[in-house]
């Protein structure tokens, strides 16, 4: 099993829809968590931190369910400019170093 | 400067050769890191400095590829005797202390390709 785990998709949906992935994670000592955006040929960028029960930034939250080891992140009233590859990943202060998924690829359309 | 800066943007060199990716991280961040990225696929952890601790070097794919990080700043990835299947983007990143408690900020990579 892999480390992390995420659909790969690519979803598409159209403008305005609420959107969510998951992402599953098998070490039970992970610690942070986060979700990351990556553009086309560029490189990831910090989207949210996860550190306990979840996470909201306007449009988007994140939550971290332990008992299932998995996170999730909900983009409501999509726009074009969220097409993007969402990239999640987990720390543990005693490994010190970021594991991530593949990713998970959106495509809003007008 | 300001963000994490990675020299070259992008590399083209003959399989066989020997090349070296710079990186230099945030001002005052403690902990540096490397991953690559193939084509369509995630991000994979080469190696990790902390301070004075001795590296993290578990996800180094092969003895061709190595690292430094002179004083406690810039670091160097060099991957001796290049393979085609080394072509990735090479992505460096940096926190103000180990990733378990902050988020990377990576820098803009560097293009390998072997040809």
């Amino acid at each position: 099993r892999k480390e992390v785990e995420q659909d790969p998709g690519p979803f598409n949906v159209p403008e305005g829809a609420t959107v969510a992935f998951n992402c599953t994670y098998s070490n039970s000592a992970s610690q942070s968590f986060f979700w990351y955006r990556q553009d086309c040929r560029k490189e990831p960028k910090l989207l949210m931190s996860v550190y306990s029960s979840g996470n909201e930034d306007g449009r988007f939250t994140a939550q971290l369910n332990r008992a299932s080891q998995y996170i999730s992140l909900l983009i409501r009233d999509s726009k074009l400019s969220d097409s993007a590859t969402y990239l999640c990943a987990y720390g543990s202060s005693n490994t010190g170093k970021l594991i991530f998924g593949q990713g998970t690829t959106l495509q809003v359309k007008p | 400067g300001a963000g994490v800066s990675q020299s070259p943007s992008n590399k083209v060199t003959e399989k066989g050769k020997d090349v070296e990716l710079r990186c230099d991280p945030i001002s005052g961040h403690t902990a540096l890191y490397w991953y690559r990225q193939s084509l369509g696929q995630g991000l994979e952890f080469l190696i990790y400095f902390q301070g004075n601790s001795a590296p993290d070097k578990s996800g180094l794919p092969s003895d061709r590829f190595s690292a430094e990080r002179t004083g406690g700043s810039v670091s160097t990835l060099t991957i001796q005797r290049t393979q085609q299947e080394d072509s990735a983007v090479y992505l460096c990143a940096s926190t103000p202390g180990g990733a378990g408690n902050y988020g990377y900020t990576f820098g803009s990579g560097t293009r390998l390709t072997v040809v």
